[in-house]
């Protein structure tokens, strides 16, 4: 079935720091792909999303581009802040309108 | 942008008791609602898909009559744990959409539940 993996984290920055936060996925046809971004004790909130490939996803800095040859979705900034410390996941829609989403990666962004 | 209001935000109760969580859309109308469970320091797992006048389904392993899953209208979707016990303690997220496969799902808050 459908899968998403992501890499694990926590991943541990110094503001202004070049973040990658890598995702892949396993799917049948062309699934949409999103990055959903989760702050303490809050839902989950849509930070960016592609519907198909080579289509680049972008907001707040974040940008994300769907890579059909490497069934890939990585997620990157080029300047972190504290402000963007949260838990990450990647998703991917199936047919049916469900999310998949990877296991999260946490983000620690250090003054 | 889509708005998703889930309340309680948090709710500590007896074990026993039964306890509702709402899930509301409030600028667009939700055909499709989808409730999570999220243990601590994990992802998201899909407990149920409910489509607005029609039966919920359920994914393998979660009981429905444990947690009964109301979408009576195409704003609202309510779930309602039963007879909730300590290890029913968890983070619950509702999602809802439009349902097309261009729109994203926009999510709750959360409730967390705490049985005592």
């Amino acid at each position: 079935g459908d899968s998403v993996t992501q890499m694990e984290g926590p991943v541990t920055l110094s503001e202004e720091a070049f973040l990658t936060i890598n995702c892949t996925y396993t799917a049948t046809g062309y699934p949409s792909l999103f990055w959903y971004v989760q702050y303490p004790g809050e839902g989950l909130q849509l930070l960016l999303k592609a519907t198909k490939a080579d289509d680049k996803g972008s907001n707040k800095g974040f940008e994300a581009t769907y890579r059909k040859e490497t069934t890939s979705f990585h997620l990157e900034k080029g300047s972190v802040q504290v402000s963007d410390s949260a838990v990450y996941f990647c998703a991917l829609m199936d047919s049916s309108y469900k999310l998949i989403f990877g296991s999260g990666t946490r983000l620690l962004v250090r003054p | 942008g889509a708005v998703v209001s889930q309340h309680p935000s948090w709710v500590i109760c007896k074990s026993g008791t039964s306890v509702k969580i709402e899930c509301r859309s409030l600028d667009f109308q939700a055909t499709t609602m989808f409730w999570y469970r999220q243990f601590p320091k994990q992802s998201l797992m899909l407990m149920a898909t409910s489509n607005e006048g029609s039966k919920a389904t359920y994914e393998q392993g979660v009981e429905k009559d444990k947690f009964l899953i109301n979408h009576a209208s195409l704003t609202l979707s309510t779930l309602t744990v039963t007879s909730a016990h300590p290890e029913d303690s968890s983070f619950y997220i509702c999602s809802a959409t439009s349902g097309n496969s261009n729109q994203p799902q926009h999510f709750g808050d959360g409730t967390r539940l705490s049985i005592l």
